[in-house]
C-alpha cells in the first residue's frame, strides 16, 4: 500500500521550543513538498525538493525553518523557536518528476499547536 | 504567476441532490492541470478529479464532474446525488503541464467546505 507517512499526527508544543515533522515520501518518488494549512492563508507552498536537493524553499520563513532530506526515505521540517502563529496543519507530498501525468500524493498531515 | 480563486467559503446541499463548486483561475500558460481535492475531517487530501487543459471533454468520475471553460478560465465540479460522506472541504488546484522543477508544485483555492443535508 503505497503512501505518504507524517509523523507525528498532532504535536502541541509551548511556544519556544523545537519542533520536528517527519515525512516518508513514496518510494521511488523523487519530488518532495512541503505545505502548510491555515484557516486564513490556506494551503501554501513551504518548500520542495528534488533528488533530495531543495530546489524552493522560498515560501518559509528562514530565521526560523528548515527542510531537508537526510536520504530518499525521509524529509524533515523543523521549526527553532516555535511561536503561537506556526500553529497550522503541514503536510508532506511526494511525486515522481517528469512524466506528463503524475500527481502529487498527500501524507495525513500534522497537526501542529503552539500554545 | 498562477492563481486560484474560489470566492464561495461554504455550500450546503440537500442529499440525493446536485450542487456545483466554483473555481476560478488565472494563468498565462497554454497547458496545464486542473484539480479538485477532498479533504475530509480525517485532513486526507484526496484527488477527485483531474482535467488536463488541452483536452476539451470535461472529466468526469462517477457521480463527480467538471464544466471547464478554458477561455473563460472556470473550472466547477458537480457533484451529483449527493451523499452524506460528500461532506468535506473541496480545493481547486492548478498545476503546470509537465511535472518537473518549479512547475510541479500545485497552486490552491482557499477552499469550500460542503455540509450535506440528511
Amino acid at each position: 500500500d503505497a503512501r505518504v507517512t507524517q509523523t507525528p499526527r498532532h504535536k502541541v508544543t509551548e511556544m519556544g521550543q523545537e519542533v520536528t515533522m517527519r515525512c516518508q515520501p513514496i518510494l521511488g518518488h523523487n519530488t518532495v513538498f512541503w505545505y502548510r494549512q491555515t484557516m486564513m492563508q490556506g494551503l501554501e507552498l513551504l518548500a520542495y525538493f528534488r533528488n533530495r536537493a531543495p530546489l524552493d524553499d522560498s515560501g518559509m520563513p528562514k530565521d526560523r525553518f528548515s527542510a531537508e532530506m537526510p536520504d530518499a526515505t525521509l524529509a524533515t521540517l523543523k521549526i527553532q523557536p516555535s511561536e503561537p502563529r506556526d500553529s497550522a496543519v503541514y503536510f508532506c507530498a511526494s511525486g515522481l518528476e517528469g512524466q506528463v501525468n503524475n500527481e502529487a500524493f498527500f501524507g495525513q498531515g500534522t497537526r501542529l499547536t503552539v500554545v | 504567476a498562477q492563481t486560484v480563486t474560489q470566492s464561495q467559503p461554504e455550500m450546503s446541499v440537500q442529499e440525493a441532490e446536485t450542487v456545483t463548486l466554483s473555481c476560478t483561475y488565472d494563468t498565462s500558460e497554454s497547458d496545464y492541470y486542473l484539480f479538485w481535492y477532498k479533504q475530509p475531517p480525517s485532513r486526507q487530501m484526496i484527488l477527485v478529479i483531474r482535467q488536463e487543459a488541452y483536452k476539451q471533454q470535461n472529466a468526469t468520475e462517477n457521480r463527480f464532474s467538471v464544466n471547464f471553460q478554458k477561455a473563460a478560465k472556470s473550472f466547477s465540479l458537480k457533484i451529483s446525488d449527493s451523499q452524506l460522506g460528500d461532506a468535506a472541504m473541496y480545493f481547486c488546484a492548478y498545476r503546470s503541464y509537465v511535472f518537473t522543477g518549479a512547475n510541479s508544485k500545485l497552486t490552491f483555492g482557499k477552499g469550500i467546505t460542503l455540509s450535506v443535508r440528511p
